[in-house]
């Protein structure tokens, strides 16, 4: 069956270290894939957007890589703040047919001081 | 530029009622999806409009419809409410059909309360 896992519910690091949160994705064949912020009580925000033939994409400290033979992506925050705490999700494109996005059940990330 | 504007921001009701939420995009986004959240489930896709024809639609129920006017403006409706339908519920606006080369402008949100 089809399905996204991010790799755990709840990520907790110390500020200033690197955050690494992982989106992988099972009998999908995405062509792009996207990371979207997500606030208590707000919707989503778009971060960043990495295409198949993409191995990596920064945007300042955001970086993406998307590997399509493990079928994963890797969302990195490097030197992180508190405020850089929030739910991360990745969503998908199920097939390229023009699908509507399929996301993760996200990672709630907590940058402690 | 406006965001994504979505009211009301809250809502309760009873089982067996209906409820209509709307969702307003950023002005000359043509295409707006909608999606439920939920703990459990996490972001679901309901459906999505683009230039007031359904372009897609997810699997939920019957009981849950939308429109969208000529001015892009989007309603979705959901009949004979169930206990499970408590969700936030979400609108997202996109310049074109939203696929993943396009990113989504979502709103606040809707949260619905069930009882």
């Amino acid at each position: 069956s089809q399905k996204i896992e991010q790799n755990s519910e709840a990520l907790n690091i110390q500020e200033g270290k690197t955050a690494t949160l992982t989106c992988n994705y099972t009998n999908y064949s995405p062509a792009y894939l996207q990371w979207y912020r997500q606030d208590p009580g707000r919707g989503p925000v778009f971060l960043l957007l990495i295409r198949e033939n993409e191995k990596e994409k920064r945007k300042e400290r955001l970086k993406v890589t998307f590997d399509t033979t493990l079928k994963q992506s890797l969302f990195h925050i490097t030197a992180s703040q508190p405020a850089d705490s929030a739910t991360y999700l990745c969503a998908l494109e199920p097939d390229n047919y023009g699908q509507n996005f399929v996301f993760g059940p996200g990672t709630r990330l907590s940058v402690l001081p | 530029k406006a965001g994504v504007t979505q009211t009301p921001r809250y809502l309760i009701k009873t089982r067996g009622q209906q409820v209509t939420l709307s969702c307003s995009p950023i002005s000359g986004h043509r295409s707006v999806s909608w999606y439920q959240q939920t703990p459990g489930q996490g972001l679901q896709f309901l459906f999505e409009y683009f230039s007031e024809t359904q372009r897609n639609k997810g699997n939920f129920p019957g009981r849950f419809s939308g429109r969208q006017f000529s001015n892009s403006r989007s309603e979705m409706n959901v009949s004979t409410l169930e206990l499970g339908d408590s969700a936030l519920y979400l609108c997202a606006s996109s310049l074109s059909p939203a696929t993943t080369n396009e990113k989504l402008f979502f709103g606040s949100g809707t949260q619905l309360s069930v009882l």
